[in-house]
Formats: structure tokens, C-alpha cells, sequence
């Protein structure tokens, strides 16, 4: 099955700084890749996603990158604001199947 | 928005006992997904529904069993309850799941605590 690893476990900015989390996956088949934030004891909320024909897609301060031969992908969040502080997961899915492989998360601390 | 509904949002049972928990997909999604998330711990697939069909099974316990209705509602029947299956169990729907769009909303949890 899929295994998706994602680093760092935590990560700490300071207010302005870019915040970059990185997941790597296993399954070739996978073929869209959904990010996730989640603050504590809520549900995690899709904040970008990107599908295997892109290599990269922006939303506003959000950007994720998808290398689909190095099987990994990565979000990078730029002029990093204290309410982005949170956990990120990213995940891993193949279209066919549905179900969504989590990462382990990073717990993103932005300090003003 | 019409989101996905989860109910009950918070449970209490004792050891041994059962609990049925509920999610009601958004409307027009056919396809439900449950989750168990630990404290600390990423989202684990459980199982998922596709047109009241099991579609994908994953780390479920034998003790848990989860259907989806007729009006696509589904239920997460789980037996035997032990301390470890505390948690937050999340369901999610989409549209489909064959090469189609494949995003998923979470429901807002339940929080089941085994005493």
C-alpha cells in the first residue's frame, strides 16, 4: 500500500519568513495530492491540492510543487502569518481507489 | 454550504461496550470515508463506501463494521470498545472515486473516549 513520509515533525518561523513541508510517497499509482490544515480538536480543512499532470499551483500565499518522478511534493507558504500556526498534513491519493494516505504532520509554530 | 454532518460530536462508553456513530455526506456525494485520528497521530483510513458498496478497507478492526444507506448516510458500528479506540473518528465525502475529482470534506468529528 501507500506509505507517505512527511518532515519536518515541527517547524517554527518567524512572522514574515516562509514555511516550506515536504512529503514523499511510495505508490506511483498516486495521482492527486490534497494538503491539509488542522487546528486542534477541529477537522483538517484542504487548503491546496495539486494532481499528477501539474508540476505546480499557487494560491495566493500557497504554493505546492509535485515531483512525480522523485515522488515527492512539497508546500511552501510564504509571508508566513501567526494564524497559519497550525498542523499540516499532506496526503497522498490515487483517484481509482478514494481513500487518502495521511503523512504524520508538521506542527507549524509562526511567531509575531 | 451544505457540509458533512457527523453525530454524535462527542461520546463517552466503557470498556466493552458498543457505539454507533453517524455521517451524513454532503448532498450529491455518493462516496464516504471514515477516519480514526489518535491524539498526536494523522488521520487512519478506516473504510469507505462508493454507492452503498464498501469501496476500500483499511486499518478497521474486526470489532467495527460501517455501511452506507440508501440516502448514502452511513454508520461506524464499533464493538467490544477498548481503552484504544479512543479518538476522534472523522468522516469525509466526495463525488465519486473512479478517475474523477476526488476532493474530500472532512465532517467535524466525533470524539469517542472509552472509559
Amino acid at each position: 500500500g501507500e506509505n507517505v513520509e512527511q518532515h519536518p515533525s515541527t517547524l517554527s518561523v518567524q512572522e514574515g519568513d516562509s514555511a516550506v513541508i515536504k512529503c514523499t510517497y511510495s505508490d506511483s499509482a498516486s495521482n492527486y495530492f490534497p494538503w491539509y490544515k488542522q487546528e486542534l480538536g477541529k477537522r483538517p480543512q484542504l487548503i491546496i491540492d495539486i494532481r499528477s499532470n501539474v508540476g505546480e499551483k499557487k494560491d495566493q500565499r500557497i504554493a505546492v510543487t509535485l515531483n512525480k518522478t522523485a515522488k515527492h511534493f512539497s508546500l511552501h507558504i510564504t509571508e508566513t502569518q501567526p494564524e497559519d500556526s497550525a498542523v499540516y498534513f499532506c496526503a497522498a491519493n490515487n483517484t481509482n481507489a478514494g481513500k487518502s494516505t495521511f503523512g504524520d504532520g508538521t506542527t507549524l509554530t509562526v511567531k509575531p | 454550504a451544505a457540509g458533512v454532518i457527523q453525530s454524535p460530536r462527542h461520546l463517552i462508553k466503557e470498556k466493552r461496550e458498543t457505539a454507533t456513530l453517524k455521517c451524513y455526506p454532503i448532498p450529491r456525494h455518493d462516496t464516504v470515508y471514515w477516519y480514526q485520528q489518535g491524539p498526536g497521530q494523522d488521520p487512519q483510513f478506516l473504510i469507505s463506501f462508493y454507492e452503498k458498496m464498501q469501496s476500500d478497507k483499511g486499518s478497521i478492526p474486526d470489532r467495527f463494521s460501517a455501511q452506507q444507506f440508501s440516502d448514502y448516510h452511513s454508520e461506524l458500528n464499533m464493538s467490544s470498545l477498548e481503552l484504544g479506540d479512543s479518538a476522534l473518528y472523522f468522516c469525509a465525502s466526495s463525488q465519486g472515486t473512479s478517475g474523477s475529482f476526488n476532493e474530500q470534506f472532512f465532517g467535524p468529528g466525533t470524539r469517542l473516549t472509552v472509559l
